[in-house]
């Protein structure tokens, strides 16, 4: 069936380098993608979105790369810092049904950052 | 208040029990989405509600849950006769519309003894 998931469980980088989180998806008919960071005991935080019109997209140290073609998707994270240290998700939205607004959620990946 | 509210935090009942979780949304969001969440798991979708209504209850689990929601704000969770399966964290999201961020409170952590 349809599935979002992502290549590793964990991922563990030294604080000031820069992370790669990679995640596949398999829906075609996705149009919008959402990096979701969740710390121990909170909900999912928002991060950064990205339409399937778009590439790329740059936030605040944080970029999401795009790649429809085989079906990727990937957040990168520049001089990571101990308060990256959480668990990422990806999580991807059907194209537009009307009805259909949910988020598919991928199992998560946990980022930790050496000092 | 600024973000998506949940109550209350924890919850620990006794199998069979009926609870009722509750989810406050950021203001001015139309779209409510409530999920649940297993230990070390993704999130996995419940119902979403688009003002009042609920175009999508696909995600509810069996006919022992249900949601509402009120005045296009504050929406409720109800899980009837509770089972141990139906531990987890319940979190709820809003968002002010398709293909909009969904925001997350920090959830309803539920105990089934």
């Amino acid at each position: 069936g349809e599935s979002v998931g992502l290549h590793l469980p964990t991922l563990s980088v030294q604080e000031g380098d820069n992370s790669i989180i990679n995640c596949a998806y398999s829906n075609s008919a996705s149009d919008y993608f959402i990096w979701y960071k969740q710390e121990s005991g909170k909900g999912p935080q928002f991060i950064i979105d990205i339409r399937s019109n778009m590439d790329k997209r740059q936030g605040q140290r944080v970029t999401v790369l795009l790649n429809k073609t085989v079906k990727h998707l990937s957040l990168q994270i520049a001089a990571t810092q101990p308060g990256d240290s959480a668990v990422y998700f990806c999580a991807e939205n059907l194209a537009n049904t009307g009805a259909n607004s949910k988020l598919t959620f991928g199992k998560g990946i946990t980022l930790s950052v050496r000092p | 208040g600024a973000g998506v509210s949940q109550s209350p935090s924890n919850k620990v009942t006794e199998k069979g029990k009926d609870v009722e979780l509750r989810c406050d949304p950021i203001s001015g969001h139309t779209a409510l989405y409530w999920y649940r969440q297993s230990l070390g798991q993704g999130l996995e979708f419940l119902i979403y509600f688009q003002g009042n209504s609920a175009p999508d209850k696909s995600g509810l689990p069996s006919d022992r849950f249900s949601a509402e929601r009120t005045g296009g704000s504050v929406s409720t969770l109800t899980i009837q006769r509770t089972q141990q399966e139906d531990s987890a964290v319940y979190l709820c999201a809003s968002s002010l519309g398709r293909r909009q961020p969904q925001h997350f409170g920090d959830g309803t952590r539920l105990s089934i003894l």
